[in-house]
């Protein structure tokens, strides 16, 4: 089946620092990659996404290339912000049934200033 | 629009008690899931649904029952809660097959249980 396997948190930076969080994936095909962000108290919303290999999804400075030859999908940004603290989660969707996803654990990211 | 809205927003149960998890979407979506989500355990999807009167289940249904009479709604209903059931319950909706917007889920903001 379907599976996301994110980098352990909890992660901890100070501001302006550089960011990644690590994605790798097991499916069969060509699915679809996302990140999705949850601020505290707060349903997930779509960060990013891609569709096909080498798509890179970007949003707010935040990117994420889609590596089919590492089954990969790493999220980056140049320089976090005490307002990116949140949890991240990676998730997948095979487009043969687009309305199941399969979602990373996520990993909790705290900025301090 | 609203979106993807779920009542209530916290609830404290009962073991035993029985209720129902009110989820509705606004964006004609063909596709309604259900997650639940506990510490360091991410989403686990309980049922979805790819379209009206259809339903399947996810990875962790037992205790659980859905139904999908229309578009817009996806009521899930435990039974006989347990303190197990204790979790923060997401809906989300997706577009079919044929959106652009395929496979992007749109989440609600959770529901917050607790059974005593």
């Amino acid at each position: 089946g379907n599976s996301v396997t994110q980098m352990e948190g909890p992660v901890t930076l100070s501001e302006e620092a550089f960011l990644t969080i690590n994605c790798t994936y097991t499916a069969t095909g060509y699915p679809s990659l996302f990140w999705y962000v949850q601020y505290p108290g707060e349903g997930l919303q779509l960060l990013l996404k891609a569709t096909k290999a080498d798509d890179k999804g970007s949003n707010k400075g935040f990117e994420a290339t889609y590596r089919k030859e590492t089954t990969s999908f790493h999220l980056e940004k140049g320089s976090v912000q005490v307002s990116d603290s949140a949890v991240y989660f990676c998730a997948l969707s095979a487009n043969t049934n687009a309305g199941k996803s399969t979602f990373g654990d996520g990993t909790t990211l705290t900025v301090k200033p | 629009n609203a979106g993807v809205t779920q009542t209530p927003k916290f609830q404290v149960l009962k073991t035993g008690q029985s209720m129902t998890l009110q989820c509705a979407q606004d964006m004609n979506h063909e596709y309604m899931s259900w997650y639940r989500q506990d510490p360091g355990m991410g989403l686990r999807l309980i049922h979805y649904s790819v379209g009206a009167g259809i339903t399947d289940q996810g990875e962790v249904p037992n205790g659980y029952n859905v139904s999908r009479s229309t578009t817009e709604d996806f009521p899930l209903r435990l039974l006989l809660a347990a303190p197990s059931q204790t979790s923060v319950y997401f809906c989300a909706s997706s577009a079919g097959a044929s959106g652009r917007s395929i496979g992007e889920q749109y989440f609600g903001p959770g529901t917050r249980l607790t059974v005593t």
